[in-house]
């Protein structure tokens, strides 16, 4: 199984702040990973796909970068709706396997 | 609309046998696989298999394999979630998802439903 390890587990953070969320395979996954975002009683939603490309519908203060097995989400300034619980997953091989998922909380 | 509609909420017993639903909408059902992801309390998503509704072809995760059963009625575009005995640990929230099929382990997932609540409890 691919291994998705995601850092930090919380992260806390003010308004306006720029949030950066990595996540590492352990092997390659060849770009085929996706962000979702989950707030308490919802249903996870679709932030970025195949690494870099941004959904439509979601503000583009949201995007992803790789560099070899190293995945990064980047909120350029956190906004109110952005508290949340943020995921990764690789789509590359089965089982599909997600990150343990990133808290991001207000200071 | 793209929708996938969940059914309700279930309190089941140690051993009782359930069946949850997920109905699609607002999209051609066979063009696109469905896979559930379970999220225990308070805990992360867990990928649990996924169908492919146009040929009844499932894949599971080694986790729930032999323990769950996906399939789906394509002539009322719905994917469901089966166990014949329930363990206490099989309480959840369960989610469906839909993605584009066309590649091995198909792409990424853009429309979830909007979960079930399974308790198992004596």
């Amino acid at each position: 199984d691919i291994q998705m390890t995601q850092s930090p587990s919380t992260l806390s953070a003010s308004v306006g702040d720029r949030v950066t969320i990595t996540c590492r395979a352990s092997q390659n996954i060849n770009s085929w990973l996706a962000w979702y975002q989950q707030k308490p009683g919802n249903a996870p939603k679709l932030l970025i796909y195949k690494a870099s490309s941004l959904e439509s519908g979601v503000p583009s203060r949201f995007s992803g970068s790789e560099s070899g097995t190293e995945f990064t989400l980047t909120i350029s300034s956190l906004q109110p709706p952005d508290f949340a619980t943020y995921y990764c997953q690789q789509y590359n091989s089965y089982p599909l396997t997600f990150g343990g998922g990133t808290k991001v909380e207000i200071k | 609309e793209v929708q996938l509609v969940q059914s309700g909420a279930e309190v089941k017993k140690p051993g009782e046998s359930l069946r949850i639903s997920c109905k699609g909408s607002g999209y051609s059902f066979t063009n696109y696989w469905i896979s559930w992801v379970r999220q225990m309390p308070g805990k992360g998503l867990e990928w649990m298999g996924r169908i492919d509704p146009s040929e009844s072809k499932t894949k599971y995760s080694p986790s729930f394999e032999g323990h769950v059963t996906i399939s789906a009625d394509r002539s009322i575009s719905t994917a469901y979630l089966q166990w014949s005995s329930l363990e206490a640990s099989d309480t959840a929230m369960y989610f469906c998802a839909r993605s584009l099929g066309g590649v091995l382990t198909g792409y990424h997932f853009d429309y979830w439903g909007l979960g079930s609540l399974v308790t198992v409890s004596s």
